[in-house]
């Protein structure tokens, strides 16, 4: 079966402890993205990679860290210096669209970390 | 003003109705238009796209795009209760340098038995 997968499912910390996230693909996708999701809120972007070795901080990358050294894999990390770390954080991938200018995501299970 | 503008619901519809989203967007270049599902504590589940002006179709799900008037909407034919979620819009842009897709804050349906 093909698909994301995200671990671990639910991950809880102690306040000033560095945590990473897993993102896993199987679907052959160059494009991965890490999302934050707060209740109520939509989809912020934390970070993006299009193409292995290489990313982009997104919308709100301050207090995160990522790697692309591999085609199938986007670990997340959550330092110290994230003010607000808890939320529900999610994992997407994508594949070029058909017309060339845009692109479908599909996302994983999500983790929802919460740091005390 | 707000990228991707969603009202924020929730919406409740009786079982059998027809279920009306809709979703507005500030940048004229944006190119794409989604509609994600998302059950509550679940990640979203895209459930139609759309490029061109107009309608289009898939089973129970119809989007409707206006680019002139930057307007996207989702209508849920025959709603069940199973059709009870957040239903997040998401439009692509094409800044330099790659794309970019912003994500609403969803709107909440409640599809009533």
């Amino acid at each position: 079966d093909g698909g994301i997968t995200q671990s671990p499912k639910y991950l809880f910390r102690k306040e000033g402890q560095n945590v990473t996230l897993s993102c896993e693909q199987n679907l052959n996708h160059d494009a991965m993205y890490w999302y934050r999701q707060d209740p109520g809120q939509g989809l912020r972007l934390i970070y993006y990679s299009q193409i292995v070795n290489d990313f982009q901080k997104g919308d709100i990358a301050e207090g995160y860290s990522v790697s692309r050294e591999k085609k199938e894999s986007f670990p997340l990390t959550v330092t110290s210096a994230q003010k607000n770390p808890t939320a529900f954080y999610l994992c997407a991938s994508s594949i070029p669209s058909r017309t060339g200018g845009s692109y479908e995501q599909y996302f994983g299970p999500g983790t929802r970390l919460t740091v005390t | 003003q707000k990228e991707v503008e969603q009202n924020s619901g929730p919406l409740s519809v009786p079982e059998g109705a027809i279920a009306s989203l809709n979703c507005t967007y500030s940048d004229r270049g944006s190119q794409s238009f989604f509609w994600y599902r998302q059950y509550s504590g679940k990640s979203p589940e895209l459930i139609m796209f759309i490029y061109s002006n107009g309608d289009k179709e898939d089973g129970r799900f119809t989007a409707q795009l206006n680019k002139a008037s930057q307007y996207v909407s989702l209508l849920i034919r025959d709603s069940q209760p199973s059709d009870s979620a957040t239903y997040l819009c998401a439009v692509t842009q094409r800044p330099r340098g790659g794309f970019k897709t912003i994500f609403g804050a969803g709107t909440r349906l409640f599809v009533k038995a």
